[in-house]
Order: C-alpha cells, then structure tokens, then sequence
C-alpha cells in the first residue's frame, strides 16, 4: 500500500468552476501538509503550506486537513485556463524533513 | 532571489556512463535535498544535506549514486555507471530550515539508453 494515495485524473473543468482535489494517507505521524502545483518542464511550485488539522485559505486556494480521517483537499474556486497544472499533496512527520508526495493529478481548466 | 537552479536540464546518456547533475539552491538555503521521479512513479527521496554534511541518504538506491555538497554551496549528484532503470527527473530543493517550506528547481531530466 502506498503511503499516499492521489487519483491521477485527469481532471478537466470548464472555466470558473471549482477544482475539488484531494488525497489520502495511511501513516498517522504525518503532521505537516503540502500543495505544490507543477507546470509541464518545470519544478513543483509550492501552493499551501499547513500544520495539523484544519482549514486555511489563499486567495481562489482552500486547503483542509481531517487527520482524523486522513485525508486532505484542496480547492480552487473560480478556475483559470491558467490553472492547468499537476497538483501534488505531500506530507511530512515532525520529526524528520522527508516529503512523501501523492502521484498528482492532472488538471485542465477549458476557456 | 534567484531560485533554485539546476543543469543540466536534460541529459542524454548510454548505459554504463557516468553523468554529473548540478544544484545550485537558493541563497541563504543550508538544508538541500535531492528527489526523483522515475516514469509512472510518485516523487521520491534520495538525500538531504544540511551544509556540508549528508543529513540522511537513506533514499539513494544504491552505490552507484554519489552526492557532494563541497563548502555547503551547490551540490552534485554523480552517477556511476548509470543503468537504465536510472531515467527519470532528478529534483532538487532547498529550504532555509527543518520544516521551511521547499523550493524546488526545475529538475534535470536524465534518459539513460
């Protein structure tokens, strides 16, 4: 079983509409949780950053954490052609820096 | 700031020789680590430095992976001799400390014939 589960998608929504992302996790000592969005050629781009349980919000970015259920989401509200991107979930224990990345999944915003 | 930078960004090479990838991480950045995605897989660990010295190298696959990182600056990742399970995308990243958010080069991409 993999440590961290992400449906690859692809995922493809017309423009304006909310992207619903998520991934599940099976390791409980994971407290550290991560977006990063990546572009085709180019290196993950970090999106949200979170600590523990919870919600936190960036601009068009919601990202929730439910450790009790370990999974997490994230949500881009009104979506861009410029959104077209693999979106990755990682996550870290507290004590160590190791990143365990979900496969991503692949993201068409349609104009 | 100038990002993390890597070279090069693409590498073509037969089995059995050796290439040399580069890292050069951000300014300031004293942790750096090296990751990659071989085809269909998820992204991995191989090795993080903090300064000079290997923090953890638990995730190099195997001997024939060698990473430097000389005066705790840019960092090399050698590999010798390469086989073609070796292909894939070689990241690397750099944070200014234990849980700082990483920041990720554009990787190199390494196709092993």
């Amino acid at each position: 079983q993999k440590e961290v589960e992400q449906d690859p998608g692809p995922l493809s929504v017309p423009e304006g509409a909310i992207v619903s992302l998520n991934c599940t996790y099976s390791n409980s000592a994971f407290q550290y949780f991560m977006w990063y969005r990546q572009y085709s050629r180019k290196g993950p781009e970090l999106l949200m950053y979170t600590y523990s349980s919870g919600n936190k919000e960036d601009g068009r970015f919601t990202a929730q954490v439910d450790k009790s259920s370990k999974y997490i989401s994230l949500f881009i509200r009104d979506s861009q052609p410029s959104d077209s991107a693999t979106y990755l979930c990682a996550m870290s224990r507290s004590n160590d820096y190791k990143l365990s990345f979900g496969a991503g999944t692949t993201v068409t915003v349609r104009a | 700031e100038a990002g993390v930078t890597q070279f090069p960004s693409h590498s073509v090479i037969e089995k059995g020789q050796t290439v040399t990838l580069r890292c050069d991480p951000i300014s300031g950045h004293d942790n750096l680590y090296w990751y990659r995605r071989v085809m269909g897989k998820e992204i991995k660990f191989l090795l993080h430095f903090v300064k000079e010295s290997k923090q953890d190298e638990s995730g190099m696959p195997n001997n024939r992976f060698l990473a430097e990182r000389t005066g705790g600056t840019y960092s090399t990742l050698k590999v010798q001799p390469a086989e073609l399970e070796d292909s894939g995308v070689y990241f690397c990243a750099s944070s200014q400390a234990r849980h700082s958010p990483l920041h990720f080069g554009n990787g190199t991409r390494l196709t092993v014939t």
